[in-house]
């Protein structure tokens, strides 16, 4: 059974910095390439960051570029996300999520994590 | 970036009645790399149909997606109980992969 459980989640000033972690189990997760997707309170789902199963492509929202980092360790099935410089509009539930497809570095999901919020506010 | 317009906003229905759900592209979807998703309050999304017209694993056959280029279509044809959520169309052929605003499919 796939699973996938988020964490690093909390309140944070604006300017601050949080790190996300995302710990997969029950498929081979180098296989696939990883995403985190968020959803700000009461809004729609937007994507945020994929990185390649074998962590060669990388790829950012225009409004994360330069302030978020996503990376992997295959060898411990997690994937993680560095957020710095937070802003108001970062708050959301950040959704650790599995492409569907193997191999691939395309944004279909077939699995989602339940989720972790943060939100930023002084 | 495409941009997906999703209408309506709200659909009011009852049980049993079909539900037909549009999401409109602002340029072609390459390969018909079109999925729908469905929330439910308080929940992650969960796959419902991708290709545009392919039923995820365990998706009722209730289901159905259509469409092609810019113009796409979610149907319910008869709707369950716990088929009330909220409907999300996403386009992944192009980076950025985008999804639509959402409709809510609410009992009437």
């Amino acid at each position: 059974e796939v699973q996938l459980l988020e964490s690093g989640g909390g309140l944070i000033q604006p300017g601050g910095s949080l790190r996300l972690s995302c710990a997969a189990s029950g498929f081979t997760f180098s296989s696939y390439a990883m995403s985190w997707v968020r959803q700000a309170p009461g809004k729609g789902l937007e994507w945020v960051s994929i990185f390649s199963g074998s962590g060669d492509s990388t790829y950012y929202a225009d409004s994360v570029k330069g302030r978020f980092t996503i990376s992997r360790d295959n060898s411990k099935n997690t994937l993680y996300l560095q957020m710095n410089s937070l802003r108001a509009e970062d708050t959301a539930v950040y959704y650790c999520v599995k492409s569907a497809e193997q191999w691939l570095v395309r944004g279909l999901v077939d699995y989602w994590g339940q989720g972790t919020l943060v939100t930023v506010s002084s | 970036e495409i941009v997906l317009t999703q209408s309506p906003g709200t659909l009011s229905l009852s049980p049993g009645e079909r539900a037909t759900l549009s999401c409109r592209a602002s340029q072609s979807v390459s390969g018909s790399y079109l999925a729908w998703y469905q929330q439910k309050p308080g929940q992650a999304p969960r796959l419902l149909i991708y290709g545009a017209s392919s039923r995820a694993t365990g998706i009722p056959v209730r289901f159905s997606g259509s469409g092609s280029g810019t113009d796409f279509t979610l149907t319910i044809s008869r709707l369950e109980p716990e088929d009330f959520a909220v409907y999300y169309c996403q386009q992944y052929g192009s980076s950025p992969w985008t999804f639509g605003q959402g409709t809510m499919v609410e009992i009437k």
